[in-house]
């Protein structure tokens, strides 16, 4: 089954801990993306690539960075100088984004607890 | 600018009855509008799409939208409810050109759909 696995699915840290996400798609696709969710507050974009070794920043991308070497693989790192980094974090891939109508397919998350 | 607003942040209905989830958007293009449903935990799913086909866009599991130009609305509805739909439901814009998100999507804060047995 094609799909998106995020892992793990739940993480606790320390503050001042840096944190790595997985997010890992066998969709083919060539898009992928990190939102973060808060209650409320719908989805926020954090980051998202379109291309190997090519990523912009979202929306909300302070205290975090991306990296993509692989089609496939897509991790997100929240670093010490995220100053509210609890939350659900979820990635995303798509065919493309320059197709405005190819809808956005969805790991099942992260919920990352840092005290 | 591009906007979304769900209208209802929480929405009540019995087993059974019918479903209405309320959507209005803004976009200076004609966009692509979808609607998502999440349950607890879980990523969000595409429950259907709508770009300049048709305005009735039938879904997964019964939902249907209308897409109505004049009102800048996309709601959602289903026949009859089922205990199974309780979730959170998200619509979202879709549109490069015209402001959103830097990904060209803007987002719904989401219903939160209570089914009562």
């Amino acid at each position: 089954d094609g799909g998106i696995t995020q892992s793990p699915k739940y993480l606790f840290r320390k503050e001042g801990q840096n944190v790595t996400l997985s997010c890992e798609q066998n969709l083919n696709h060539d898009a992928m993306y990190w939102y973060r969710q808060d209650p409320g507050q719908g989805l926020r974009l954090i980051y998202y690539s379109q291309i190997v070794n090519d990523f912009q920043k979202g929306d909300i991308a302070e205290g975090y960075s991306v990296s993509r070497e692989k089609k496939e693989s897509f991790p997100l790192t929240v670093t010490s100088a995220q100053k509210n980094p609890t939350a659900f974090y979820l990635c995303a891939s798509s065919e493309w984004r320059g197709a405005r109508n190819s809808p956005l397919h969805f790991g099942n998350g992260t919920r990352l607890t840092v005290t | 600018a591009q906007s979304v607003t769900q209208l209802d942040s929480h929405v009540s209905v019995s087993e059974g009855t019918p479903v209405l989830l309320r959507c209005n958007y803004s976009s200076s293009y004609s966009p692509s509008l979808f609607w998502y449903v999440q349950h607890p935990n879980k990523g969000l799913q595409l429950l259907l799409k709508y770009t300049s086909a048709a305005t009735l866009v039938k879904g997964i599991n019964g939902f249907e939208a209308e897409f109505k130009k004049s009102e800048t609305s996309f709601h959602l509805t289903k026949p009859s409810a089922h205990m199974s739909d309780a979730a959170e439901y998200f619509c979202v814009v879709s549109d490069p050109n015209s402001g959103g998100g830097a990904d060209g999507l803007t987002f719904g804060k989401g219903t939160h759909l209570i089914i009562q047995p």
